[in-house]
């Protein structure tokens, strides 16, 4: 089945820096991407997607880029605040399994 | 506004109890999921179901059955608990199947086995 890498597991950044958290898959038939942000307590809420037919994608201070042929996506978080603060998770889906597959997690602690 | 309950926040059982798990819908989504979530191990599924009475092993069934005799109600039971059966447990739906569009989680609920 896919196999999904995340790094890192954690991650401090100062306020109004950016993030970067890296992901790697391994089922070339994967064709979806989203992340989710889980804060402390809640559960777990999708904030961006990315399919396999672009390259990239922005929602305000988050995007997300694809490399299909190396087989990574990011999540790039820009100008970062104390309300980022949260466990980032990536996924895969679309594949052979016909179901999501999920990364370890990165904790991201903004620093004020 | 989606909304996945899921019927126990906490619960703590004994070793050898038989747990049950709910969890309700109020989409109509077809696809429902069961995850367990430890620290460093991310999101793990359990089980997943595309239909009502339908149900497909995710990566680690070992111990689980589900039950989804409705197609708002998913349900995950441990027959006979165990300590490493400690977690929490997420219930997910999804309109679209495939592995493909957004999952909306329950608040989950955090089971510990003495």
């Amino acid at each position: 089945g896919e196999n999904v890498e995340q790094h890192p597991s954690t991650l401090s950044v100062q306020e109004g820096d950016s993030a970067v958290i890296k992901c790697t898959y391994s089922d070339s038939a994967s064709n979806y991407f989203p992340w989710y942000k889980q804060e402390l307590g809640k559960r777990p809420q999708l904030i961006i997607d990315i399919r396999s037919n672009v390259g990239e994608k922005k929602d305000q201070r988050i995007a997300v880029t694809l490399n299909k042929t190396a087989k990574h996506f990011s999540l790039h978080i820009t100008e970062t605040q104390p309300e980022d603060s949260a466990v980032y998770f990536c996924a895969a889906g679309g594949n052979t399994g016909n179901q999501f597959y999920f990364g370890t997690g990165t904790s991201l602690t903004v620093i004020p | 506004d989606v909304k996945v309950t899921q019927s126990s926040r906490y619960l703590v059982k004994r070793t050898g109890e038989k747990v049950f798990l709910e969890c309700v819908q109020d989409m109509d989504h077809e696809n429902m999921f069961w995850y367990r979530q430890d620290p460093g191990l991310g999101l793990r599924l359990i089980y997943f179901s595309y239909d009502v009475k339908m149900k497909e092993k995710g990566d680690i069934p070992e111990g689980y059955s589900v039950s989804r005799e409705k197609k708002e109600r998913f349900s995950l039971i441990l027959e006979s608990a165990s300590t490493n059966q400690t977690s929490m447990y997420l219930c997910a739906s999804s309109l679209l199947g495939q592995g493909s569009g957004e999952l909306f989680f329950g608040e989950g609920s955090r089971l510990t086995v003495l």
